[in-house]
């Protein structure tokens, strides 16, 4: 099965200040890959997905962007924090298309002050 | 897009006890999965379940995609099965839609 990794765990960030949440994935190659956040401690909120190198597709208009420079690389990014960005991220992978099963990380948790 | 609502929405259970979760959904789907949040946040996949039955231990599934939905029965419940459990479909393209969970507390 496949392996996700994302850093940093936590993070503490000053409103206004940059952002970049990394994630990487093992175990598989080509795979779809996620960016959900989830910000009541009950939903998940997808944000963007990628279905290859430079392929982004965003879900909601929102602050943030994501970048996928290699296969098994997912990056999600900032320029500005809001207040509102606070939140659970998770980074989760797929192979094989709509029936493929999907698998996350370990989660980032961002607080904004 | 497709709907997906589980049920109960919280849930307490003595140690011991057992439970089913219901997750339905709107339209016919060809990915159905369930997966645990411990209380760390971590997502933990219990079952890849489209269709039919399978079991893993005390926990069990069934998904009847002709009536839209799905059962997860926890046999025996234990202190660490708490957290909150999703379920999750995909019926086109390449996003999974997740239910709003169930969030089930085990008190011992």
């Amino acid at each position: 099965s496949q392996t996700i990794h994302q850093w940093p765990a936590t993070l503490v960030q000053p409103v206004g200040s940059p952002l970049s949440l990394e994630c990487t994935v093992e175990g598989t190659s080509n795979p779809n890959l996620y960016w959900y956040r989830q910000a009541a401690g009950r939903g998940l909120q997808l944000l963007f997905y990628s279905v290859g190198i430079g392929q982004i597709s965003s879900e909601v208009p929102q602050n943030l962007s994501a970048s996928r420079p290699q296969d098994r690389q997912f990056i999600l990014s900032s320029k500005k924090l809001l207040l509102s960005d606070s939140g659970f991220y998770l980074c989760a992978s797929r192979w094989g298309g709509g029936t493929g099963e999907l698998f996350f990380g370990e989660g980032s948790r961002l607080t904004v002050l | 897009g497709i709907q997906v609502e589980q049920s109960p929405p919280d849930l307490i259970l003595q140690e011991g006890a057992n439970s089913t979760l219901r997750c339905n959904f709107s339209d016919s789907v060809n990915n159905l999965q369930w997966f645990h949040q411990n209380p760390w946040g971590q997502l933990i996949n219990l079952f890849y379940i489209p269709s039919g039955t399978k079991q893993n231990g005390r926990l069990s599934a069934t998904t009847v995609a002709t009536e839209r939905y799905s059962l997860l029965y926890i046999s025996s419940s234990q202190t660490t099965d708490s957290g909150v459990y999703f379920c999750a479909v995909n019926n086109a393209g390449n996003m999974l839609t997740f239910g709003g969970g169930t969030r089930l507390m085990v008190k011992p």
